[in-house]
């Protein structure tokens, strides 16, 4: 799986959007980039997927640049409760082994009253 | 619907003893995983399993047994634990052609 590469921390003023970047230069074409999110003390939780087309769900847009070397993880209105690590992977589509997922040491997100 | 239900949530042991950390899943899922994480570090895949009667390592197998008897069971078992095991652990489920693991809220293990 590609490694990748997220700043240590961040901060984000509450309601106003946050913007998680991530690199990942050597992703091969069949591998997706996955969000992860991990509040303190409790065990991470999925936020969204994409291969290469920006994906948006109820809790984030992912924008995947057209070389597919980065991406963006974008939380439109920050909250309080947003504030977490956040962890960007780069693996395979799901298929046996492959389910496994490697975790980096992500970006703390702090959202600022 | 319970999700990943991890027992127990704290536990202390003495070097040397024996336990096991239990997972279970009830939404049917394939896929299963042990991760442990440490202070100011990532999840670190111990074992894993496509499911029942398959498992393999992961990144840090070594004082760590797993098994699969059943789709809905993945316990963890540390046949003779070290301080070097105390560590956060987290239980993941997912199907095999899925998209989203699902994790329970973690077994918070001190050896002492």
């Amino acid at each position: 799986d590609a490694k990748t590469t997220q700043p240590t921390s961040m901060d984000c003023a509450e309601g106003r959007a946050a913007n998680l970047p991530c690199n990942h230069s050597t992703i091969s074409g069949n591998e997706y980039v996955y969000w992860y999110r991990q509040i303190h003390s409790q065990g991470p939780q999925y936020i969204i997927h994409g291969l290469k087309n920006n994906e948006t769900n109820e809790m984030a847009s992912l924008i995947i640049t057209e070389d597919r070397k980065s991406s963006t993880l974008i939380l439109p209105h920050a909250t309080l409760r947003d504030t977490a690590v956040y962890y960007c992977i780069v693996r395979v589509a799901s298929s046996g082994a492959t389910n496994k997922l490697i975790f980096g040491t992500g970006t703390l997100l702090a959202v600022q009253p | 619907n319970a999700g990943v239900t991890q027992t127990p949530k704290f536990q202390v042991l003495k070097t040397g003893q024996s336990m096991t950390l239990q997972c279970a899943q009830d939404m049917n899922h394939e896929y299963m995983s042990w991760y442990r994480q440490d202070p100011g570090m990532g999840l670190r895949l111990i074992h894993y399993s496509v499911g029942a009667g398959i498992t393999d390592q992961g990144e840090v197998p070594n004082g760590y047994n797993v098994s699969r008897s059943t789709t809905e069971d993945f316990p963890l078992r540390l046949l003779s634990a070290a301080p070097s095991q105390t560590s956060v652990y987290f239980c993941a489920s997912s199907y095999l052609r899925g998209t989203e693991a699902f994790f329970g809220q973690g077994t918070r293990l001190t050896v002492v």
